[in-house]
């Protein structure tokens, strides 16, 4: 059974950093990108970032690029999501995905809140 | 980028209705779209993929079509669980961001 487990969450001041990760199971890790997406309070959901199986290959959504780095520890099976320059409009649960799209496989969600 | 683009954004529909939701891509995208369910407090869950593949356990009461730039997700027969939120995303290859759409809320009439 595949299973994605979300961490790293909470309250942060804007600018400060937070790292989330994503510990995998049930699945050939290293096999499959990974992507996470998240969601505002009340809002739809927002495709962040994604990251090729070996690792080698990143993408980004526009509103974070350059802030948040997307990686992963195929040895871990866990991916990551570090993000720096945290705003007020990056308050949202996190997902993690199997998959870079059309994802079979979600994490719970873990909350990320930034203050002003 | 490519946007999507859904509609209605809510829709009101009553227990054995039949149902549609269309979703736009402002560029052409093949058959590369998925659809999602989400419920308050949950982790969205994939109904279709490339168009019109039911994932597997969904019930057959949903299934979506189209290709290029519309795409729809009908229901045939509307039950209680089915009252949600529904997300169109594309994933055309190389060419990220993996945008949704806006969303379509499901309401009980």
């Amino acid at each position: 059974e595949v299973q994605l487990l979300e961490s790293g969450g909470g309250l942060v001041q804007r600018g400060g950093s937070l790292r989330l990760s994503c510990a995998a199971s049930g699945f050939t890790f290293n096999s499959f990108a990974m992507s996470w997406v998240r969601q505002a309070p009340g809002q739809g959901l927002e495709w962040v970032s994604a990251i090729s199986g070996s690792g080698g290959s990143t993408h980004y959504a526009d509103s974070v690029k350059g802030r948040f780095t997307i990686s992963r520890d195929n040895s871990k099976k866990t991916l990551y999501l570090q993000m720096n320059s945290l705003r007020a409009e990056d308050t949202a649960v996190y997902y993690c995905a199997k998959d870079i799209a059309a994802s079979g496989h979600w994490g719970q969600g873990i909350l990320v809140t930034v203050s002003s | 980028d490519i946007q999507m683009t859904q509609s209605p954004s809510t829709l009101s529909a009553s227990v054995g209705d039949r149902v549609t939701i269309t979703c736009r891509a402002s560029q052409r995208i093949s058959s590369w779209l998925a659809w999602y369910q989400q419920k308050p407090g949950k982790a969205p869950n994939l109904l279709i993929y490339r168009a019109s593949s039911l994932q597997s356990g969904v019930p057959s009461r949903f299934s979506g079509s189209g290709s290029g730039t519309e795409f729809t997700l009908t229901i045939s027969s509307l039950q209680p669980e089915d009252f949600a939120t529904y997300y169109c995303q594309h994933y055309l290859s190389y060419s990220p961001p993996y945008t949704f759409g806006q969303g379509t809320k499901l309401e009980i009439k």
